[in-house]
This record gives C-alpha cells, sequence and structure tokens, in this order.
C-alpha cells in the first residue's frame, strides 16, 4: 500500500550507540521531514529536506545526522546517543507547501 | 513572533455532542491552517485545511472555521463517537520552508 513506513516501530539502545531510523514513503514526495515528540514539547522538526542530497536543519538538530540519496527514504542517525534523545520520532511527507502526511513513529528508549 | 496555540490542553465532550477545538494564532501572515489529529501510538493524521480566502469549510462530520479578524480558528466535530478520541493539533507552514509550525494540541476524551 501506498504510504510512510518507519522502522522499528520500537528501538532500546544504551548511551553512546549509533542508531539509525528508517524512513520510506511511496508517493514520491519531494519534501521530507524529522520530528520529536516530547511531552511538553509538542512536535519539534529535527531536520528536513526538499528534495534528494538536499537537506537542512529544523529546531533541533544536534545530536542527529540525516541523509537523502534517494527521494524515497530519509534514514535519521544518532551517531551517539544520549538519554535526552529518548523520544518519539515521526517522519513526514508532503509534496508541496502544504498539508505533511505522518508515518506511526518509532518509540526509541536509551538506557 | 509567529506561534500556534490552542486554548484549552484537554476538553471532555458527550457522546454524540458537537466538539469544538479551537486554536489561536499570532502572525498575520497566516494564510493556511491544517488540523491534524493524534491518536494513541499512531501519527499525526491530516483532517482539514483552510485557505485565508475561506471563512468555512467542511468535510465528513468536520468543519473549519476561520476568523480573521480575531485570529482564532475552530474545528468542529459533529455527533462525537468514541473514535474521536485523540489529540488535535492546529498548525501552520512557516513562510516558504515547508515546515510547520505546531499548535500544542487538545486532548479530546469522550465521555460515554
Amino acid at each position: 500500500d501506498a504510504g510512510i513506513t518507519q522502522s522499528p516501530r520500537y528501538k532500546i539502545t544504551e548511551t553512546g550507540r549509533q542508531v539509525t531510523l528508517m524512513c520510506h514513503q511511496t508517493w514520491s514526495h519531494s519534501y521530507m521531514f524529522w520530528y520529536r515528540q516530547d511531552l511538553g514539547h509538542g512536535l519539534r522538526l529535527i531536520y528536513y529536506s526538499a528534495a534528494a542530497d538536499i537537506t537542512d536543519k529544523g529546531e533541533v538538530p544536534d545530536g542527529y545526522v540525516v541523509s537523502r540519496s534517494k527521494t524515497e527514504n530519509f534514514p535519521l542517525t544518532l551517531e551517539s546517543a544520549t538519554r535526552s534523545q529518548t523520544s518519539v520520532y515521526f517522519c513526514a511527507s508532503s509534496e508541496s507547501w502544504g498539508a505533511q502526511h505522518f508515518g506511526d513513529g518509532t518509540r526509541l528508549s536509551i538506557l | 513572533g509567529e506561534s500556534v496555540g490552542l486554548h484549552l490542553p484537554t476538553l471532555s465532550v458527550q457522546e454524540g455532542d458537537n466538539s469544538i477545538i479551537n486554536c489561536a494564532y499570532s502572525n498575520s501572515a497566516s494564510d493556511y491552517f491544517i488540523w491534524y489529529k493524534q491518536e494513541s501510538g499512531k501519527g499525526p493524521q491530516f483532517i482539514i485545511d483552510i485557505r485565508s480566502n475561506m471563512d468555512k469549510r467542511q468535510g465528513q462530520r468536520v468543519t473549519v472555521l476561520l476568523n480573521k479578524t480575531v485570529k482564532h480558528l475552530s474545528l468542529q466535530i459533529a455527533a462525537t463517537q468514541p473514535g474521536d478520541s485523540a489529540v488535535y493539533f492546529c498548525a501552520r507552514p512557516k513562510d516558504s520552508n515547508y515546515q510547520l509550525i505546531w499548535g500544542a494540541g487538545t486532548k479530546l476524551i469522550i465521555k460515554p
């Protein structure tokens, strides 16, 4: 089915480890986004991408790395995970200016 | 500065009644607003949007009203059902870089 898929749905890791969250969309949307959602902070933008090989920082980019070699994929990597990065991560995509469509999230716990 | 905020963190409504969720904005340049619904354990789901050249837009059981004079918009849900239980967010694009500015969210609770 067409849509946006995030994997894994749940992940537990330890501080200092590298972890990559995957995001795949089948709409061929140009724009893709990574958010984290925490109680008391709502949705905060980490990184976004306007097209393949074009990425830019959002509100809270520190500690995260993204790449976009293909239009349909937008992985998010935590190079050295910290406890403060425990959160629910959402990937989204949009065709252009306007409504974004979200995946069901990855719940990440860092011990 | 730019902001999008909701008036109440929680709204309790009797099943079958209508629900009204409010949102205020501060930037007069805002010309497009989006409502999202987020159910527990899921990502935000697009419900309906509205542009500034409209005062009202209707969808299936939902209506969004935009009052540009007082910079306020609302989401009305008719005949609220248990499946409407969720957190509702209003959002608007930030300038031209396709980021969204999000409100804090209103949790809708349906009383049986």
